[in-house]
């Protein structure tokens, strides 16, 4: 299983655009990269998926170098309502996807 | 509207007391997984069904388990052998895991279960 790296938690401000920067150097060649939002209670909501180079959805954006041993989530504009925990999953297989600890995400007016 | 539902969203029960957790899905999805999540951790995967009549143990199945006897429902049950059965604990579903590589999982509402 790829394994993932991702910071513990990023503050940022009404407005701004937050990247969340993914490491996972063992990824294999058949693997995905997805990304889920999480807020308190409830239960993980699917935000973004892609396999390389640029993904873009009325939520956010995926990008991924050429090497895919990293990415990075960018989150345009955020409002109070985008504070949540963000986790990145490697993986092909559905039951073999890893949720850790994720990012959480604060945003501040 | 489709989805899926879990209940109760809160459960207490007592030590050495065995306790069911329903979950629901009429979105037609073949897969099912639990889920047990801890405060300020990810999700842990306890068991999941690719289809119905068939499941598989996840990372943390000892002390759990679970039927799949209909495409709908797959019901979680926590024994008393779980040592901290204290937790969050979430269902999910997705298409066809052999079908597509699209990850997405839907996922409930979550039960919220605490032992007295």
């Amino acid at each position: 299983l790829a394994k993932t790296t991702q910071p513990i938690s990023m503050d940022s401000y009404e407005g701004q655009e937050v990247n969340i920067t993914c490491s996972h150097n063992n990824i294999a060649t058949n693997d995905y990269i997805t990304w889920y939002q999480q807020f308190p209670s409830q239960g993980p909501r699917f935000i973004i998926q892609g396999y390389k180079t640029k993904v873009t959805n009325e939520v956010a954006s995926l990008f991924i170098p050429a090497d895919r041993k990293s990415s990075t989530l960018s989150l345009p504009r955020v409002s109070l309502s985008d504070t949540a925990v963000y986790y990145c999953l490697v993986g092909v297989l559905h039951y073999k996807l890893s949720f850790g600890a994720g990012t959480t995400v604060t945003v501040r007016a | 509207d489709g989805g899926i539902t879990q209940s109760p969203k809160y459960l207490f029960r007592k030590e050495g007391q065995n306790v069911t957790l329903s979950c629901e899905q009429n979105l037609n999805h073949d897969a099912m997984y639990w889920y047990r999540q801890d405060p300020g951790q990810g999700l842990r995967l306890i068991y999941y069904s690719q289809i119905v009549n068939d499941f598989q143990k996840g990372d943390i199945a000892e002390g759990y388990s679970v039927s799949r006897e209909k495409k709908e429902s797959f019901p979680l049950t926590v024994t008393s052998a779980q040592k901290n059965p204290t937790a969050f604990y979430l269902c999910a579903s997705s298409i066809d895991p052999g079908l597509s590589s699209y990850n997405e999982q839907f996922f409930g509402p979550g039960t919220r279960l605490t032992v007295l």
